[in-house]
């Protein structure tokens, strides 16, 4: 079936360090990718997408390519700050069912 | 602009009893889903709805039900609570064919 797997956590990183999270999607044709991000104590915000194959998301410092060929979505930043602690997930909207399936998600820690 | 609203905020049930919770969508999103997730864990989809109609089921058993009414807010109810049903609940909503949804802040329930 439908599934996405995350890279797990949890991660701890310096302020300024890069970052990548690794996730790979299992899914008939040709889903629409996602990363979302929560706060503690808060629902979730989506923070990037990408709806067709090579297409790149970016938004806030962060990027994330849609890899058909290896069906794959990495989350990356180049110089990560505090305030980007948080629980990151990776999702995929099932065409036709639209549903989003989740990763478990990635917990980030950013220490100064 | 009011984004996706959910009440209540907390509550604490006891096991066997019934609750509701309620979502109001964004302004001229007709597309409301639920998506309940356990601590530690990503959002697992229960339901989606477009036009008071249910067009996608999760997997939850019958004890799970919804609706929405014609203004497009809707409604979450859980009969006869098991421990297990403790968690965050999300409402998300979208533009119809749209390839994205916000989510608000969610319900945690506490079943006890």
């Amino acid at each position: 079936g439908d599934s996405v797997t995350q890279m797990e956590g949890p991660v701890t990183l310096s302020e300024e360090a890069f970052l990548t999270i690794n996730c790979t999607y299992t899914a008939t044709g040709y889903p629409s990718l996602f990363w979302y991000v929560q706060y503690p104590g808060e629902g979730l915000q989506l923070l990037l997408k990408a709806t067709k194959a090579d297409d790149k998301g970016s938004n806030k410092g962060f990027e994330a390519t849609y890899r058909k060929e290896t069906t794959s979505f990495h989350l990356e930043k180049g110089s990560v700050q505090v305030s980007d602690s948080a629980v990151y997930f990776c999702a995929c909207l099932i065409q036709g069912a639209q549903k989003l399936v989740f990763g478990q998600g990635t917990r980030l820690t950013i220490n100064p | 602009d009011a984004g996706v609203t959910q009440s209540p905020t907390h509550l604490i049930k006891t096991r066997g009893q019934h609750v509701t919770l309620r979502c109001s969508p964004i302004s001229g999103h007709k597309s409301v889903s639920w998506y309940q997730q356990v601590l530690g864990q990503g959002p697992q989809f229960i339901f989606q709805y477009y036009e008071k109609e249910e067009r996608g089921r999760g997997n939850f058993p019958d004890r799970f039900s919804a609706r929405q009414f014609p203004n497009y807010s809707s409604e979450l109810n859980v009969n006869a609570l098991l421990l297990g049903d403790s968690a965050l609940y999300l409402c998300a909503s979208s533009l119809v064919g749209a390839r994205g949804y916000t989510f608000g802040s969610g319900t945690r329930l506490t079943v006890v």
